[in-house]
């Protein structure tokens, strides 16, 4: 079965180093998105990405947060100065577009630890 | 905005007994999507089931069904025969119908299933 995949599965950083996070989204998914979750908090929406731009944004995702997809297959959350308060657990998902491709399949996710 | 809100932070049920985990969501939107995603102890999200609401019938997975009632906007989730495995919390979710939206996602029920 088809997956998401996210490297690396833990990444521990400093207090203001720049961090970037990487998703192989499903090959013929469309839509792609990054979600958070604090340790023992609800999973929150940080951006969602269609046809090389962001479509949607939370207010989490200020600008210290970037998103890309450099090439055909990779999709990129970039942290520029990363805070204590950044420690989480981060998703990335994809769905297809059209009728009844509603359902997001979510990678495994990167544990990112700030110190 | 849309607000999903699960009452139950906590709860156990025996091996091979039935559980009803609850969701009540909040939205002025009558075309839209219901989700339980699983996230076991790996953290991974996994999704159990879905609803569009635009269906009467409630849907069905298995030992996984459940109880959709759109005028109260609630969306419960039951596990019968629960297994071992199925210890995880469960998060519920909701997405409006039309494109490129996110998912909502509620605070999260851990299920703890005891021998």
């Amino acid at each position: 079965e088809p997956e998401v995949t996210q490297t690396p599965s833990h990444q521990v950083t400093q207090m203001g180093q720049e961090v970037i996070l990487r998703c192989v989204p499903i090959s013929n998914h469309l839509y792609f998105y990054w979600y958070r979750q604090i340790l023992g908090q609800k999973v929150e929406f940080l951006v969602s990405f269609y046809n090389n731009e962001i479509s949607e944004k939370s207010e989490i995702f200020d600008d210290q947060f970037s998103v890309e997809r450099p090439d055909g297959s990779n999709f990129t959350l970039k942290i520029r100065s990363t805070k204590l308060e950044d420690s989480a657990m981060y998703f990335c998902a994809s769905r297809l577009t059209g009728y009844g491709a509603n359902v997001l399949t979510f990678g495994a996710g990167s544990r990112l630890t700030v110190l | 905005a849309q607000t999903v809100t699960q009452s139950q932070p906590e709860m156990s049920v025996q091996e091979a007994e039935t559980v009803t985990l609850s969701c009540t969501y909040d939205t002025s939107e009558s075309n839209y999507y219901l989700f339980w995603y699983k996230q076991p102890p790996s953290r991974q999200m996994i999704l159990v089931i879905r609803q569009e609401a635009y269906k009467q019938q409630n849907a069905t997975e298995n030992r996984f069904s459940v109880n959709f009632q759109k005028a109260a906007k609630s969306f419960s989730l039951k596990i019968s025969d629960s297994q071992l495995g199925d210890t995880a919390m469960y998060f519920c979710a909701f997405m409006m119908g039309n494109a490129g939206n996110m998912l909502t996602f509620g605070g999260g029920t851990r299920l703890m299933v005891k021998p």
